[in-house]
């Protein structure tokens, strides 16, 4: 079946812009994750959710992050008054029920570039 | 708090040669560690895991063997392929089975034919 995909994988953006980014998990995973990859780094976590709610945001770096998934199904990441520093690869996972990270499944990414 | 070390890259080899990457770890109580790779233009894939001290995970030909003494978790092929050119994250999972993970910085690997 499909996997996780992610749309657009590539976006440029200038400094001050709003962007959203978004993940279709795989049909069926309850859960959903946001990560940040910066150029020569792994992937840094930014917010899980269970469902339709959030069940730890303690990663988002700042309040001008957000995420959403109103649905239980597909996720939104939404970022305002973009930085330079928000310049990553941001990647998706979506895992079933109850699973560890193992069972993360992950998408391809958004490469984020802002100018 | 929770930390994953692995070597710089790229690692540049020949067809069949021998391939070690190294990655250590700082962690309280007893992780899960994890190998991930990821092909150009893919997502992440899990490669292997081993979760408890001496255990060897394994798969395509990787190994990787959970020493607690060293706190260390070191990638191995034993003949690599043009194929496994990719990018190579070394990754723990709390005890207890926390669903977040901390990576590594990857190691890109490139091999020649």
């Amino acid at each position: 079946g499909a996997g996780v995909s992610q749309t657009p994988s590539n976006k440029v953006t200038e400094k001050g812009k709003y962007v959203e980014l978004r993940c279709d998990p795989i049909s069926g995973h309850t859960a959903l994750y946001w990560y940040r990859q910066s150029l020569g780094q792994g992937p840094e976590f930014l917010i899980y959710f269970q469902g339709t709610g959030a069940a730890d945001d303690s990663g988002l770096p700042n309040d001008r992050f957000f995420a959403v998934r109103p649905e239980g199904s597909v996720s939104t990441l939404k970022i305002q008054r973009t930085e330079r520093g928000d310049s990553a690869v941001y990647l998706c996972a979506s895992s079933p029920l109850g699973a560890g990270i193992d069972e993360q499944y992950f998408g391809p990414g958004t490469r984020l570039t802002v100018t | 708090g929770n930390s994953v070390t692995q070597m710089e890259g790229p690692v540049t080899l020949s067809e069949e040669a021998f391939l070690t990457i190294n990655c250590t770890y700082t962690a309280t109580g007893y992780p899960s560690l994890f190998w991930y790779v990821q092909y150009p233009g893919e997502g992440l894939q899990l490669l292997l895991k081993a979760t408890k001290a001496d255990d060897k995970g394994s798969n395509k030909g990787f190994e990787a063997t959970y020493r607690k003494e060293t706190t260390s978790f070191h990638l191995e092929k034993g003949s690599v392929q043009v194929s496994d050119s990719a990018v190579y994250f070394c990754a723990l999972s709390p005890s207890g089975g926390s669903y977040i993970p901390t990576f590594g910085r990857g190691t890109s690997l490139i091999v020649h034919p």
